[in-house]
């Protein structure tokens, strides 16, 4: 199976950009994602990344896929402390089957 | 369009005893998922349905859990009996197909507490 790896924590100050960093094991995954989840929430998609591109951005969210080294970044720019929430990185194999990083609570100071 | 349900949104029970969740995904999606979330870790599958049909059930303990989907909508998710490693929110998701293409949508998930 896909094993997908974060870092527990990231505290911000608002205003700055916040950066989640993601390493997984598995290849195959045809696209890779981020959903975001608020307290008491269910997870919602912030965005993907088609597993041949590099780069995709959307607003104020850029992720960058290193497919070489296997590692999946977020970045959120002009942080704000509705961002804070808990961010999961996911893999995808087999038929639509995703898998999860830990999650990285991102804690937004004012 | 109305999301992912599921209900209850919050279930205490002893150790040994039964539990039921259920679900109703978004109208016209066919393929529906159960993950287990367990405090501090993120969502694992546990099952995943096309239609009435299972299509994955690899990392369901099949001993004491089990889920069905008579008429290709609403699901139910059973535990029975319970275990304190059981506790955990049970998140509902949903999407058009099983394709990489089809993004899954979530409902906002049933804690379960086993005491």
């Amino acid at each position: 199976g896909e094993d997908v790896e974060q870092s527990l924590f990231l505290s911000v100050r608002e205003g700055d950009s916040s950066v989640i960093n993601c390493t997984y094991t598995d290849s195959s995954s045809t696209y890779l994602y981020w959903y975001k989840q608020e307290p008491g929430a269910g997870l919602q998609l912030l965005t993907y990344i088609f597993s041949n591109m590099d780069m995709k951005q959307d607003q104020r969210l850029t992720v960058l896929l290193n497919k070489k080294d296997k590692h999946l970044s977020l970045r959120i720019a002009d942080t704000q402390t509705g961002d804070s929430a808990i961010y999961f990185c996911a893999g995808q194999t087999g038929a639509n089957n995703l898998f999860f990083g830990t999650g990285t609570r991102l804690t937004v100071i004012p | 369009e109305a999301g992912v349900a599921q209900s209850p949104r919050y279930k205490i029970i002893e150790k040994r005893q039964s539990v039921a969740f259920w679900c109703n995904p978004i109208s016209g999606h066919a393929t529906l998922y159960w993950y287990q979330q367990i405090l501090g870790q993120g969502p694992k599958l546990l099952i995943q349905f096309q239609n009435n049909g299972v299509v994955d059930d690899s990392q369901l303990p099949k001993d004491r859990f089990s889920a069905e989907r008579l008429k290709g909508v609403d699901s139910t998710l059973k535990i029975q009996p319970a275990k304190l490693e059981d506790s955990a929110v049970y998140l509902c998701a949903s999407s058009l197909g099983p394709r990489s293409t089809d993004t899954q949508y979530f409902g906002p998930g049933t804690r379960l507490t086993v005491l």
